[in-house]
């Protein structure tokens, strides 16, 4: 039943580098969610972005959303070391599951200092 | 304010003990969730609540039973725990349209 798909599964860049993350889906969706999830740590909510929406900016982050290609890309500019973490794409289920996220597997970013 | 409070955070059970996961979160959410979380799987839906005194299956939901007695407080047991139970088990709540709030999760091995 898994939704969004990350892209790609793992990244590696070095502090002060961009890091692109991409997520697709299958389903049409009224909104899209990014999590970033530390070692050991449960999940953080980062950034909700509405079906209406095409780009929604918080602080270095940067999220994209193109419903007629059906994906969405996280865009973290000037890394930190700190910003090493998994990162996951959800979006609403389906069917009877609507207002339950399902999640992606995820990003792992390694951001090297 | 705590938000999402996971106990225990850790336990190791035998196979078929039973045991409970408690979630309590203090934000006055309606909703409130359950997810497994393994290696290479991402999380997974056991169960979730859309207010007190309702439950409702998930994705995996064998194996498992919750109860939502109180707003705040969402159980999960293991009735007899078995080896493929060993996971992160996270407790998620959120109000309305809003972002999901987790705990910090409670990591279960069963041998």
């Amino acid at each position: 039943s898994q939704q969004g798909e990350e892209d790609p599964q793992a990244l590696s860049i070095q502090e002060g580098e961009n890091a692109t993350m991409n997520c697709s889906y299958k389903t049409s969706i009224n909104n899209l969610q990014w999590y970033r999830q530390n070692s050991g740590r449960g999940l953080v909510h980062l950034i909700l972005i509405r079906s209406n929406e095409r780009e929604k900016h918080s602080g270095r982050l940067r999220v994209t959303l193109d419903t007629s290609k059906k994906s969405s890309s996280l865009l973290i500019t000037a890394s930190r070391a700190a910003d090493t973490a998994s990162y996951f794409c959800a979006t609403p289920g389906y069917g009877g599951s609507q207002g339950n996220l399902i999640f992606g597997k995820g990003t792992k970013l390694s951001v090297k200092p | 304010n705590a938000g999402v409070t996971q106990t225990p955070k850790f336990r190791v059970l035998k196979t078929g003990q039973s045991m409970t996961l408690l979630c309590a979160q203090d934000m006055n959410h309606e909703y409130m969730y359950w997810y497994r979380q393994d290696p290479g799987m991402g999380l997974r839906l056991i169960h979730y609540s859309v207010g007190e005194g309702t439950t409702a299956k998930g994705e995996v939901p064998d194996g498992y039973n919750v109860s939502r007695l109180k707003k705040q407080n969402f159980l999960l047991g293991l009735e007899s725990a078995a080896p493929s139970q060993t996971s992160v088990y996270f407790c998620a709540s959120r109000r309305g349209t809003e972002g999901y709030t987790f705990g910090s999760g409670t990591r279960l091995t069963v041998v």
